[in-house]
C-alpha cells in the first residue's frame, strides 16, 4: 500500500537560515507527490506537486522539492526561512486505485529569531 | 470566492449525542473529502465523494456517514458521538481529482470534542 513516511515530528530553524523536511514514500510505480502547509487554525494549502518530468519542482511562497527515485524521497526545502514560515506541514501521496491523497504524519517548523 | 467552508468551527458533544457537521464549496467542484485529524497521526479519510449522488468509504468510515445531494455540499454526520471521534474535521473538495490543477482545496476545520 502506498504510504509516506515523515522522520522528523519538529525542527527549529533560525530566521534566515536554510531548511529541508524530509518525506520517504512507498510506491510501486511513478508516485503523484505532494506537499501542503498547514498554519494554526487553518486549512491545508498545496505548496507544490510532482507528477513526472523535471525532478525539481518548484511551489508556492519559495518552496522547493527534489523527487529522488533512487532513495524514494520527496524532500521540501527553501534557502531562507521567514518567521511566517511556522507551520505544519504535510507530505501525502496520491492513491490511484483508491482515489484518495495519503498523508504523513507532518512536521511541525518551529523558526527561531 | 469563499472557497471551502465549514459549520461550526468548534463543538463539544455528549457521548450518545448526533450532529452534522456542514461543508459547502462555491467552486463547483466534483471531488469532496472528509478527513480527521488527531495529533501526530496526519489526516485520515473518513468519506469521499467524486459526484452528486454518489459517495464512498475511506479509512475510517465508521461511527459516519455522508450524503452528496448537491455538487456544493457534502454533510457529514456523526450518530452516537464517542470520546474516539474527538478530533479536527476538515473538508476538503478538488476539481478533479487531486493530481489535476490545483490540487485539494482544504476548509479550516471543525474542532470536535466528545466527554
Amino acid at each position: 500500500a502506498q504510504s509516506v513516511t515523515q522522520p522528523d515530528i519538529h525542527i527549529t530553524v533560525s530566521e534566515g537560515a536554510s531548511l529541508e523536511l524530509r518525506c520517504n514514500y512507498s510506491y510501486g510505480a511513478t508516485p503523484y507527490l505532494f506537499w501542503y502547509v498547514q498554519s494554526p487554525g487553518q486549512g491545508l494549502q498545496l505548496l507544490l506537486k510532482y507528477f513526472s518530468g523535471d525532478t525539481l519542482v518548484q511551489g508556492i511562497k519559495g518552496f522547493e522539492a527534489e523527487f529522488k527515485r533512487s532513495q524514494s524521497s520527496f524532500n521540501l526545502r527553501k534557502p531562507s526561512v521567514h518567521w511566517s514560515d511556522a507551520a505544519e506541514y504535510f507530505c501525502a501521496v496520491y492513491n490511484t486505485g483508491f482515489q484518495k491523497l495519503v498523508f504523513g504524519t507532518g512536521t511541525r517548523l518551529l523558526v527561531s529569531p | 470566492n469563499a472557497g471551502v467552508t465549514q459549520t461550526p468551527k468548534f463543538r463539544i458533544l455528549k457521548i450518545g449525542q448526533s450532529m452534522t457537521l456542514q461543508c459547502t464549496q462555491d467552486m463547483n467542484h466534483n471531488y469532496m473529502y472528509w478527513y480527521r485529524q488527531d495529533p501526530g497521526m496526519g489526516l485520515k479519510l473518513i468519506y469521499y465523494s467524486v459526484g452528486a449522488g454518489i459517495t464512498d468509504k475511506g479509512e475510517v468510515p465508521n461511527g459516519y456517514n455522508v450524503s452528496r445531494s448537491t455538487t456544493e455540499d457534502f454533510p457529514l454526520r456523526l450518530e452516537l458521538a464517542a470520546p474516539s471521534q474527538t478530533s479536527v474535521y476538515f473538508c476538503a473538495s478538488s476539481y478533479s481529482d487531486p493530481t489535476g490543477g490545483r490540487g485539494a482545496f482544504f476548509g479550516q476545520g471543525t474542532r470536535l470534542t466528545v466527554v
